[in-house]
């Protein structure tokens, strides 16, 4: 069964830090790999998408990474900022074989908390 | 552009009523999803579409109906709520390969 994990589970970090969050997942085929973002009261926001050939992709003060051997991505964020407060979701896509299914597979997200 | 668009933001119902989420997008994307988010679940799929008269179920189907009949609506049913349904859903479209998935703002549904 296709799975995705995310850890920490929940993450609390001083403004201007920088931080690291996993995911690791059995997605198979593999297709490409997507960090949301998703503010308290809304619905998730693209942040990056990465494709089996691509080991980095940046966003502003976000990088993802991908190692598709070993089957993990991380989101390094760079200098928070108290707007960075939310939750962070990892979604993988199966490619798609005609079946008639949606092909992704979300994680349940790491909760970030930045401290002024 | 507006994007996805979902109606209404919150809604109350009692056991047994029934009632439609709306949803809406004018970037003229093929693949448009329902999801219900849970706390500590993650989001979960409810129902697809991969284009206009075409749709089939997620990993949660019971209880909900959809259809599609324009590209651009994509309209979640509840036949009969229950307060398992109680739940913040989800509608979202891409276009198709590796696009970005676009979300709509949600719907908090309580059902008592």
């Amino acid at each position: 069964k296709n799975q995705v994990e995310q850890s920490p589970q929940s993450l609390i970090i001083l403004e201007g830090k920088n931080c690291t969050l996993q995911c690791n997942y059995t997605v198979s085929p593999f297709s490409n790999l997507r960090w949301y973002k998703q503010d308290t009261g809304r619905g998730p926001v693209s942040l990056t998408i990465m494709t089996f050939s691509e080991n980095t992709k940046s966003n502003g003060r976000y990088t993802a990474t991908l190692d598709a051997d070993t089957k993990q991505s991380s989101l390094h964020i760079t200098a928070s900022q108290l707007s960075d407060s939310a939750s962070y979701i990892c979604v993988v896509s199966a490619i798609d074989s005609g079946g008639g299914a949606d092909g992704l597979t979300f994680g349940k997200g790491t909760h970030l908390i930045i401290q002024p | 552009n507006a994007g996805v668009t979902q109606t209404p933001k919150f809604q109350v119902l009692k056991t047994g009523q029934s009632m439609t989420l709306q949803c809406a997008q004018d970037m003229n994307h093929e693949y448009m999803s329902w999801y219900r988010q849970d706390p500590g679940m993650g989001l979960r799929l409810i129902h697809y579409s991969v284009g206009a008269g075409i749709t089939d179920q997620g990993e949660v189907p019971n209880g909900y109906n959809v259809s599609r009949s324009t590209t651009e609506d994509f309209p979640l049913r509840l036949l009969s709520a229950a307060p398992s349904q109680t739940s913040v859903y989800f509608c979202a479209s891409r276009g198709q390969g590796a696009d970005t998935q676009y979300f709509g703002p949600g719907t908090r549904l309580t059902v008592l």
